[in-house]
């Protein structure tokens, strides 16, 4: 199994600002991804960070936006650039090994005022 | 385009019930289907994992089986408790793509 962690657990930002998400996992996992949780929602995938390029986005979401980083196979962020107040949402990372169990950050809680 | 549908969207009961949760997809080519338990404002809990050669898988209290061809997943809960309290996600995988995830079941175990 892998644990993960995730910096902020929560913040609150003014719209218009940036904020950068670190995801740590304690072993190395092949694929780690990060998602979006609306309130009241399901999961939607933002992306898949790729380890040493440029992650593979899904459809709605760019690289201008959710700018992503994967420098090494434990290790992840994800910026939310240019903040509004629908970005208020859950970001979870999470991380898996040759597409079995998937496992998950707690995750940060983002208010943008 | 592969759509994961959870019925019931809520669920409560007494403590003490069996519970069965489920879970239907669109696209029955899966490579596996696996079952998450999230708790408000928390991330997710894997519970089962199961591959598409497989029928079930038991984990405790849990118990989860698959029919790929009628596209159906049931999480079953046996002897409910409080501590259950969650909403219970399936997500399903076709290939080595990427998860899809179910829109959820908000389940309250009251004493």
């Amino acid at each position: 199994s892998a644990v993960i962690s995730q910096k902020p657990s929560r913040d609150i930002c003014q719209r218009g600002t940036s904020l950068t998400i670190q995801c740590q996992v304690d072993s190395q996992v092949t694929m780690m991804f990060w998602y979006r949780q609306q309130p009241g929602q399901s999961l939607t995938l933002i992306a898949t960070a790729n380890q040493g390029s440029e992650a593979t986005y899904e459809s709605g979401f760019v690289i201008d936006k959710f700018p992503i980083s994967r420098p090494n196979l434990t290790f992840s962020t994800l910026t939310v650039s240019n903040l509004s107040p629908e970005d208020s949402s859950i970001y979870l990372c999470s991380g898996e090994i040759y597409a079995d169990t998937q496992y998950f950050g707690p995750g940060t809680r983002l208010t943008v005022l | 385009k592969q759509e994961v549908t959870q019925i019931p969207a809520a669920l409560s009961v007494p403590e003490g019930e069996n519970l069965v949760l489920n879970c239907s997809f669109t696209d029955s080519a899966i490579y596996n289907l696996q079952w998450f338990r999230q708790d408000p404002g928390k991330g997710l809990t894997s519970l089962l994992l199961i591959q598409s050669s497989q029928r079930e898988q038991t984990s405790g209290r849990l118990n989860a089986s698959l029919d790929k061809s009628s596209g159906r997943s049931t999480l079953y809960i046996a002897a409910s408790q409080p501590g259950d309290s969650a909403t219970y996600l399936c997500a399903v995988r076709r290939d080595t793509d990427k998860l899809i995830f179910g829109t959820g079941t908000r389940l309250q175990v009251f004493p």
